[in-house]
């Protein structure tokens, strides 16, 4: 079946735009994660939601990051006055209904490399 | 909070020949999942293999094993018969396992490349 879709691939913006970047889980995926990479660096936790609902924002940088899931599906992260710092590969992730106590596998989207010139 | 240490930026291999990639991890938690992801150039993130913490037999997956030493927190990727397809870079994380938000928390990373 189709896995986890990032839209776009690449973007590139400028200092003080506003940028929105789209993820489409696999089709019955209620936990869906950002992370963000810089360059040489492993991927960091963003935001998690559980259906519609952030359960665990705890990652996002500063009030210029915001992330929503309107329907428990599609989750758009939304990032304004964007600055060159930035400028990183931002992935996406999904996994089936978490379960305390079962881990459930992580699925990861191929990526949006925003470039702010 | 927890950490997760990669201590070799870059490794290098012949062909059919075996690689271990290190890595230590930090945390207060006593059950917990540790994972070793690929990364090639396309940038799509590969589970490769996973470990439970309250297991104390380490996890193979075909060619992919792990030495998993929880008292001394280290978690080893040893690759066998190495490929050229196994060129990537790859990340050591950790989650713990609690449910609700299961983040995974990543390392830096080792860029391995495996020679003709």
């Amino acid at each position: 079946g189709a896995g986890v879709s990032q839209t776009p691939s690449n973007k590139v913006t400028e200092k003080g735009k506003y940028v929105e970047l789209r993820c489409d889980p696999i089709s019955g995926h209620t936990a869906l994660y950002w992370y963000r990479q810089s360059l040489g660096q492993g991927p960091e936790f963003l935001i998690y939601f559980q259906g519609t609902g952030a359960a665990d924002d705890s990652g996002l940088p500063n009030d210029r990051f915001f992330a929503v899931r309107p329907e428990g599906s599609v989750s758009t992260l939304k990032i304004q006055r964007t600055e060159r710092g930035d400028s990183a590969v931002y992935l996406c992730a999904s996994s089936a209904t978490s379960t305390s106590g079962q881990y459930n596998e992580q699925f990861f989207g191929p990526g949006t490399r925003l470039t702010v010139l | 909070a927890q950490t997760v240490t990669q201590s070799q930026p870059e490794m290098s291999v012949q062909e059919a020949e075996t690689v271990t990639l290190s890595c230590t991890y930090d945390t207060s938690e006593n059950n917990y999942y540790l994972f070793w992801y690929k990364q090639p150039p396309s940038r799509q993130m590969i589970l490769v293999i996973r470990q439970e913490a309250y297991k104390q037999q380490n996890a193979t997956e075909n060619r992919f094993s792990v030495n998993f030493q929880k008292a001394a927190k280290s978690f080893s990727l040893k690759i066998s018969d190495s490929q050229l397809g196994d060129t990537a870079m790859y990340f050591c994380a950790f989650a713990d396992y609690q449910g609700g938000s299961e983040k995974l928390v990543f390392g830096k990373g080792t860029k391995l490349t495996v020679n003709p």
